[in-house]
């Protein structure tokens, strides 16, 4: 079956250090991949999408994330990290001829201590 | 544009008791999903809707739970029984249904059965 993979469950980081939370999923065809934030006691927001093009996207609050089709890994990475970057970090799927299904990673809770 | 709306925003009820969330998605997107969020599971795709017919309903739990759109401005999920175990944040999201469009998320519902 289909899945998403994040390898940390929990990460805790000092302000200004940089952040790499990876992402792994299992499809061996077309995919669209996207980053999604939760901050605390909030909804899920959009942070970043990949859908074609330059494998390098830009998000909002200065988070990238990096599309690598022959790892099947979609990681995002922050060079500094601020203490309103706590929060938990969802990566997600929707697969090719599933009619917009959205599958989700089990999450990174992301702790930046002040 | 009011995003999607989630009523009400905390339950709390008795086991055995039916309890019934709302969900009104954002003006024309025709692609609605109903996700649970807990610990130890994460977020779990129950079901989705495109066009107000239901299109993958593998994970709704069980029986109990039954989940209905009406029209293409209202949705409703219910637990009938409720049990402790479907102690959860419910988030109803919608989109545009196409590939590539991301998912809008409601507030949640905060759901607790005791």
């Amino acid at each position: 079956a289909q899945s998403v993979s994040q390898h940390n469950h929990h990460v805790i980081l000092s302000e200004a250090a940089s952040l790499e939370l990876g992402c792994n999923y299992s499809y061996g065809g077309t995919v669209n991949l996207f980053w999604y934030v939760q901050y605390p006691g909030q909804h899920l927001q959009l942070l970043l999408k990949y859908f074609s093009g330059d494998p390098l996207v830009k998000g909002i609050k200065g988070f990238e994330a990096e599309f690598i089709k022959s790892k099947f890994s979609f990681n995002l990475r922050k060079p500094s990290v601020q203490w309103s970057d706590t929060a938990e970090y969802f990566c997600a799927v929707i697969l090719y001829n599933q009619g917009g299904k959205l599958i989700f990673g089990q999450g990174t809770e992301l702790s930046v201590k002040p | 544009d009011a995003g999607v709306i989630q009523s009400p925003r905390h339950e709390v009820t008795e086991m055995g008791q039916e309890v019934t969330l709302r969900c009104k998605p954002i003006s024309g997107h025709n692609s609605l999903f109903w996700y649970r969020q807990t610990m130890m599971r994460g977020l779990e795709l129950l079901i989705y809707f495109n066009n107000n017919v239901p299109i993958d309903d593998s994970g709704m739990p069980e029986d109990r739970f039954s989940a209905k759109m009406p029209n293409a401005s209202f949705s409703t999920l219910k637990i009938q029984p409720s049990e402790p175990r479907d102690s959860a944040v419910y988030f109803c999201a919608s989109s545009l249904g196409q590939q590539n469009s991301p998912l809008h998320f409601g507030n949640g519902t905060r759901l607790t059965v005791t």
